[in-house]
């Protein structure tokens, strides 16, 4: 079965604060996505990428960075946390026909 | 720009049958598909449409027609544990360097009752 683990289920952490949020899947996908989901506003695309050290900004890229310097792993950076980034967060990943994406379980970050 | 657009909520009876539509406006469109998301849980991929017509996996159909930019997943003998949200997202490229991206819907919260 294809996996997609986030690494947080649930994370905390303070205004201005630096945060990673990583995310590993084991299918070799070449395409790998972060969501974030929040209430009545469904899945708005951050940032993708199609290949390693290969990105591009989604719709909302704004206060987000994202690396991928493996090709399993795909990392979303908040370079400093802010109260509107409370939300819930997704990684995806997909073959390049994104016929298919696979989920992880999400991570939901509370900005305090 | 592009969008998605779906109902927010439909609630129908167990037993019955239910169609969710979307409509979509987009740029270099590839296929439709469609995500089943229950509470707590991770969106799981329901059925895909690059063509037009009708998709059919088990009691679930799915729909496309390109030319009115519409679709929409039929759920029939519905059961309480199809009460989820479902989202139609588009197969489509980017306007910045033309990459394939996966844009989502926001979302129809299904609620099916006795």
């Amino acid at each position: 079965d294809v996996k997609v683990t986030q690494s947080s289920r649930y994370l905390v952490k303070r205004t201005g604060e630096k945060v990673f949020l990583e995310c590993v899947q084991d299918m070799d996908h070449e395409n790998m996505f972060w969501y974030r989901q929040d209430p009545g506003l469904g899945l708005r695309l951050i940032y993708f990428s199609y290949d390693v050290k290969m990105k591009e900004k989604g719709d909302i890229p704004e206060g987000y960075s994202v690396s991928r310097e493996k090709k399993e792993r795909f990392s979303l950076i908040l370079e400093s946390a802010s109260t509107n980034q409370t939300s819930m967060y997704l990684c995806a990943s997909s073959l390049p026909q994104n016929t298919e994406a696979f989920f992880g379980q999400g991570t939901r970050l509370t900005v305090v | 720009g592009q969008s998605l657009e779906q109902p927010s909520e439909v609630t129908a009876v167990e037993g019955a049958i239910v169609q969710i539509n979307c409509t979509y406006q987009t740029s270099g469109f590839y296929g439709l598909s469609w995500y089943q998301q229950h509470d707590g849980g991770a969106p799981t991929f329901l059925s895909y449409n690059a063509l037009d017509g009708l998709e059919e996996t088990g009691r679930f159909s799915s729909f496309l027609s390109r030319s009115d930019s519409y679709g929409y997943l039929l759920l029939q003998e519905l059961q309480m544990k199809d009460s989820a949200s479902y989202f139609c997202a588009v197969r489509d490229r980017s306007s910045n360097f033309g990459n394939e991206k996966l844009t989502f819907g926001t979302g129809t919260r299904l609620t099916i009752i006795p």
